[in-house]
């Protein structure tokens, strides 16, 4: 079955830029129509979707970030990534990645385990 | 503030069925079938429940069931166990992004 991991560093320094791995495993992320998403969550704010990529590599984002991400896929690694630009506190969250279903916003699984980041001088 | 609104918490005993909505508007949850349900225990990932409105997914126990009318979606668990203690999240799609529920605390007395 599909699993998702992220990574990537745990402290990021305010204007800095954020950038998260997530690895594929027990699936290709170019088989099928599936989205790939990043999603963040914070105590104050909650669930919160960044975008997502598909395996041609098209995107989309949440409106409010849009000038500030970037997503891209490395085929050959199986992986997909995050780059949050200009970062502040209030972008200090849990980041997961998650499969989406093959209708935009459908259903999000599985969900990696999460990884904590927290925007910091 | 979260686009969807959920109440902060439910209770109910062992046995008993309760009912979890999520509110939207006429431009997510009342205008498309992709609504979603995760379960979140503390420091763990959320899993899906529910997709579609009504859907439940492959291994998901069909004390689980959800609706819609309207603009609003609800989440009903039957049958309560200890194991249902968790956050719940609605979550609809909305032509531009994907937006979620601030989260529903079930304590099962």
């Amino acid at each position: 079955q599909v699993q998702l991991q992220e990574s990537g560093p745990g402290l990021v320094r305010p204007s800095q830029t954020l950038s998260l791995t997530c690895t594929v495993s027990g699936g290709s992320i170019t088989s099928g129509s599936n989205y790939w998403s990043w999603i963040r969550q914070t105590a104050g704010k909650g669930l919160e979707w960044i975008g997502h990529i598909d395996a041609s590599g098209s995107t989309n984002y949440n409106p409010p970030l849009n000038s500030r991400v970037t997503m891209s896929l490395d085929t050959s690694k199986n992986t997909f990534s995050l780059k949050l630009t200009s970062v502040t506190a209030a972008d200090t969250a849990v980041y997961y990645c998650a499969r989406e279903g093959t209708n935009w916003g459908n259903w999000l699984a599985p969900w990696g385990q999460g990884t904590l980041v927290t925007v910091s001088s | 503030q979260s686009a969807l609104t959920q109440p902060a918490s439910v209770s109910g005993s062992p046995g008993q069925s309760i009912t979890i909505s999520c509110t939207g508007t006429s431009s997510d949850v009342g205008a498309y079938n992709f609504v979603s349900w995760y379960q979140q225990y503390p420091g763990r990932a959320p899993k899906l429940m529910i997709f579609d409105v009504t859907n439940r997914p492959s291994g998901v126990s069909s004390r689980f069931s959800g609706s819609k009318s309207g603009n609003t979606a609800s989440l009903t668990i039957s049958g309560l166990q200890a194991e249902d203690e968790a956050n719940y999240y609605c979550s609809s799609y909305t032509s531009t992004n994907i937006v979620f529920g601030g989260g529903t605390k079930l304590s099962v007395l």
